[in-house]
């Protein structure tokens, strides 16, 4: 089990490029989650998928940030314009989510430089 | 919106010497409480899980719940040096999935 896979583990953009990062949950789970980590504003939900459909993302910035689950194996988190900002560590996690109290399991995380 | 606050935000403690966190929540209806380590440029790694009042130990890690002051707390018995990394306490509302963080506390093991 090679646990939550996170690509890449660095990306530096230049202000108003596109960033698009990745994540594999663990296989056979059905909930993935996106955080962003920063040292101000610590770890935020950003987003939740269950069964590949999304179901909170209310902590998603509206305007710049999506967020797709196209098939069980993958996610990606797309931030369109990129702003200083922006720059923080992405962290994604899955969990099985057969119950409300399943734990998550985190990955390394993306950090995001937007210079 | 759920507040989740650690204290204290740093602390150092020698090997060996019971390190204690606390962490206090602002929803009364919380029911999911997870504690998890996180080493430097690194994920996230739970290290104990408690969903009712009272204790519950995993290893070296104990948490204590208490709902009705609203306060989790955890305790690390004989900590070592590899222990020092940020602690985070995760509370989860029993209406949604929404699992909120505090902000960690800091935690560094002198040998």
């Amino acid at each position: 089990n090679a646990g939550v896979i996170q690509t890449p583990r660095h990306k530096v953009t230049g202000k108003g490029q596109e960033a698009t990062l990745w994540c594999e949950p663990i296989s056979g789970h059905s909930a993935v989650f996106w955080y962003r980590q920063t040292i101000v504003q610590g770890l935020e939900f950003l987003t939740y998928f269950r069964n590949q459909a999304p179901i909170d993302d209310s902590g998603m910035p509206k305007e710049r940030f999506s967020a797709q689950m196209p098939n069980q194996s993958h996610s990606t988190l797309k931030i369109q314009s990129t702003q200083p900002q922006d720059s923080a560590v992405y962290l994604c996690a899955s969990s099985p989510a057969k119950s409300s109290a399943e734990t998550l399991y985190f990955g390394s995380g993306t950090r995001l430089t937007v210079l | 919106q759920q507040k989740v606050q650690q204290s204290p935000e740093s602390l150092t403690v020698s090997e060996g010497a019971m390190a204690s966190l606390n962490c206090t929540f602002s929803d009364g209806t919380s029911n999911n409480f997870r504690w998890y380590r996180q080493h430097s440029a690194k994920g996230l790694e739970v290290l104990v899980s408690i969903f009712s009042d009272g204790e519950k130990e995993e290893g070296r890690f104990t948490a204590h719940l208490n709902r009705a002051n609203l306060h989790v707390s955890l305790h690390i018995r004989e900590p070592q040096p590899s222990d020092s990394a940020v602690y985070l306490c995760a509370v989860k509302r029993r209406s949604n999935n929404r699992i909120f963080f505090g902000d960690g506390t800091q935690l560094v093991v002198k040998p």
